[in-house]
């Protein structure tokens, strides 16, 4: 079965740089979720699209934004990189007309030097 | 604000001993508690969820216990084995709702290590 993607699955970038982390969702999922994972912390919610809007925000930087593109896919644009940045990045898909579970992608790690 | 809280914070057993992870939720809206199997680097893995409408759930090894009024939830796993040496989070939504405002909000994690 098709699973959630996301590219690239590494990622070094300088500080002050800027970075793009994609999410390709399971075929016919609208619904799109990012979280960020600090080392040794949890999954904390940042953003969720719904039909290719914006639909809930969390504790996202304003140097972060996002979108959700016509075929579903999404991008999570990221300026002005500090070291704090460094943090796994999860999305996770899901279909609004069945159950809650999310399905995780294999996560990109970014690493700000 | 939402919160969750997730005790304990590391947990180490011996093979075949059984392993209970417990959390508290403030978000009263809360209806929808996965938990989470994580290995180190990678993606976290769905191991089992419960609905408010139900007080406990069991597969195989792996149950989930409700007690909506007191706003907890636990896991509890029988008859440890090595493999299940993991990060174990869980997470309380408000779904089912509809555009995207399912968000998971996560407890701190457990760290479950099972001896040998």
């Amino acid at each position: 079965a098709a699973g959630v993607i996301q590219s690239p699955r590494h990622l070094i970038k300088e500080k002050r740089e800027t970075a793009t982390l994609k999410c390709y969702p399971i075929p016919r999922h609208d619904t799109v979720y990012w979280y960020q994972q600090g080392p040794g912390q949890d999954p904390q919610f940042l953003i969720s699209f719904y039909e290719k809007m914006q639909s809930d925000k969390g504790s996202i930087p304003d140097r972060f934004s996002a979108q959700q593109f016509s075929d579903y896919h999404s991008e999570l644009n990221m300026s002005s990189l500090e070291l704090g940045d460094s943090a796994l990045y999860f999305c996770a898909s899901t279909h609004e007309a069945s159950v809650n579970e999310q399905f995780f992608g294999p996560g990109t790690r970014l690493t700000v030097l | 604000g939402e919160n969750v809280e997730q005790h304990p914070s590391t947990l180490s057993v011996q093979e075949g001993d059984s392993a209970v992870i417990k959390c508290t939720y403030s978000d009263s809206a809360s209806n929808y508690f996965p938990w989470y199997k994580q290995e180190l680097g990678k993606r976290p893995q769905l191991i089992i969820d419960i609905r408010s409408n139900v007080g406990e759930k069991k597969d195989q090894r792996i149950a989930v216990t409700l007690n909506k009024t007191a706003k907890h939830f636990s896991l509890h796993i029988t008859e440890t084995q090595p493999e299940d040496s993991a990060v174990y989070f869980c997470a309380a939504s408000r779904g089912p709702l509809s555009g995207g405002y399912n968000k998971l909000i996560f407890g701190a994690g457990t760290r479950l290590a099972v001896h040998p």
